[in-house]
């Protein structure tokens, strides 16, 4: 069974542009949610979607959106990039709710 | 406030030998711990996964305590080697279905050396 998925693994935007990362989750799995992590503050929560729904949302700005598609996959974007932005962003799957989730390999994104 | 306080911060350990990692948490209502371990370049792996009547959860050589009295929870590594190196990240749920009730600590880096 394949793995969750992220694409690209690596990203260097400049400040202002936007971005979008891809999600592709473990076959079966419906719920998919999204997070930061840099070295000062560790993993925060950004998003989770399941059944192509937002079901919750972490304290970030609205600068940072997502959705999901009916085949579970999932897009993050970014506007406006600061260069705060920069950090590895993880993507993880479960089944359904808080159960075991699967990490992606996360994309390194970096702002200049 | 709901927090993860994990100490150390950072380890150096020959193989071999064993370690332990403590977690320290303030989360309420309080529904799991997990621990996850995060090779660099790569998303966090599970290790174990604890709930509140849960005092003791073993995955090959890792052991995790839970004592939900002192909100305390420790990851015991026996006969460590090279490729434990790694971020071990404490991470406790408040239950409900969502994970945005997930509070993660700030990980403990181990390095393992020959």
């Amino acid at each position: 069974k394949a793995g969750v998925t992220q694409t690209p693994r690596y990203l260097i935007k400049t400040r202002g542009q936007q971005v979008t990362l891809s999600c592709s989750p473990i076959s079966g799995h419906r719920s998919v949610s999204w997070y930061q992590q840099t070295p000062g503050q560790g993993l925060q929560f950004l998003f989770e979607y399941f059944s192509e729904t937002q079901r919750n949302k972490g304290n970030f700005p609205g600068r940072f959106s997502g959705r999901q598609f009916s085949n579970s996959r999932s897009e993050m974007n970014v506007s406006t990039l600061e260069l705060g932005d920069s950090a590895l962003y993880l993507c993880a799957s479960s089944l359904a709710g808080l159960d075991e989730q699967f990490f992606g390999p996360g994309t390194r994104l970096t702002v200049l | 406030k709901n927090q993860v306080e994990q100490s150390p911060q950072s380890l150096i350990i020959l193989e071999g030998k064993n370690c332990t990692l403590q977690c320290n948490y303030t989360v309420s209502p309080f529904s799991n711990l997990r621990w996850y371990k995060q090779d660099t370049g790569r998303g966090p792996v599970s290790l174990t996964i604890m709930t509140f009547s849960e005092n003791t959860k073993s995955n090959g050589r890792y052991t995790a305590t839970l004592d939900a009295d002192t909100k305390q929870s420790s990851l015991h590594i026996t006969a460590s080697q090279l490729s434990d190196s790694a971020s071990y990240i404490c991470v406790v749920s408040r239950g409900g279905t969502s994970y945005g009730k997930l509070t993660f600590g700030q990980g403990t880096i181990l390095t393992v050396h020959p």
